[in-house]
């Protein structure tokens, strides 16, 4: 099936430092997810996107719908030794019965 | 948020013998559910959609014979992986797709370990 690109691959930061990573697809969606994954369990949703355009916030992550509709965008603010884990963006359409197509994932190491 | 359930949460098996890995709906009622299986450090990769009361769709490359999928109420599916080797040991995590959300929900993921 169809992937998604997510960039970077792998990060790693130091705690309090800002966190951005993209989820991009040669097609266009009309919904965006946003999960983590801690080692050892399922993954989470973390922000639901519908929209074009659209920002939304959960505490201290913001995502963003691109308005191109092949994008989106997750920032995590004031990083803490929590935030450690691998984040998956997920996107869908009606044009493949809104089936989700995952990203390849973003690994997030945050040293203290 | 929904729950998604999965039991067992591990189990190691002989190699030839058959597994069943369960994944319920809580809270919700699932008119979808999804399996994924994911090996380290990859990304999630999707095995087949089942649909309440259909047969499950099955992805390219995943034989719908080794890996029997039921979707018999809309809160339970089950994957049995028959007659399992040591290369179907993985980590399989289900997920369920709420009827009137367009979201997914994952349950907490299953690590199967062929002896």
């Amino acid at each position: 099936g169809q992937q998604l690109n997510q960039s970077p691959q792998s990060m790693f930061i130091q705690e309090g430092e800002d966190v951005s990573m993209n989820c991009t697809s040669s097609s266009i969606f009309n919904t965006w997810l946003w999960y983590k994954q801690d080692p050892g369990e399922g993954p989470v949703l973390l922000i639901a996107l519908y929209k074009a355009g659209e920002l939304t916030s959960n505490g201290r992550l913001t995502a963003q719908f691109g308005i191109t509709r092949k994008d989106s965008f997750l920032n995590i603010s004031a990083s803490i030794p929590s935030d450690v884990g691998i984040y998956f963006c997920a996107g869908a359409t009606p044009n493949t019965g809104n089936q989700f197509y995952f990203g390849t994932g973003t690994s997030l190491t945050v040293i203290p | 948020g929904a729950v998604v359930s999965q039991h067992p949460s591990w189990v190691i098996c002989k190699s030839g013998t058959s597994v069943k890995i369960e994944c319920r709906s809580l809270d919700f009622q699932a008119t979808t559910m999804f399996w994924y299986r994911q090996f380290p450090k990859q990304s999630l990769m999707l095995m087949a959609t089942s649909n309440e009361g259909s047969k499950a769709t099955y992805e390219q490359g995943v034989e719908k014979d080794k890996f029997l999928i039921n979707h018999a109420s809309l809160t339970l599916s089950t994957l049995t992986v028959t007659s399992a080797h040591p290369e179907d040991s993985s980590f399989y995590i289900c997920s369920a797709r709420e009827r009137s959300l367009n979201e997914q929900f994952f349950g907490p993921g299953t690590r199967l370990t062929v002896l």
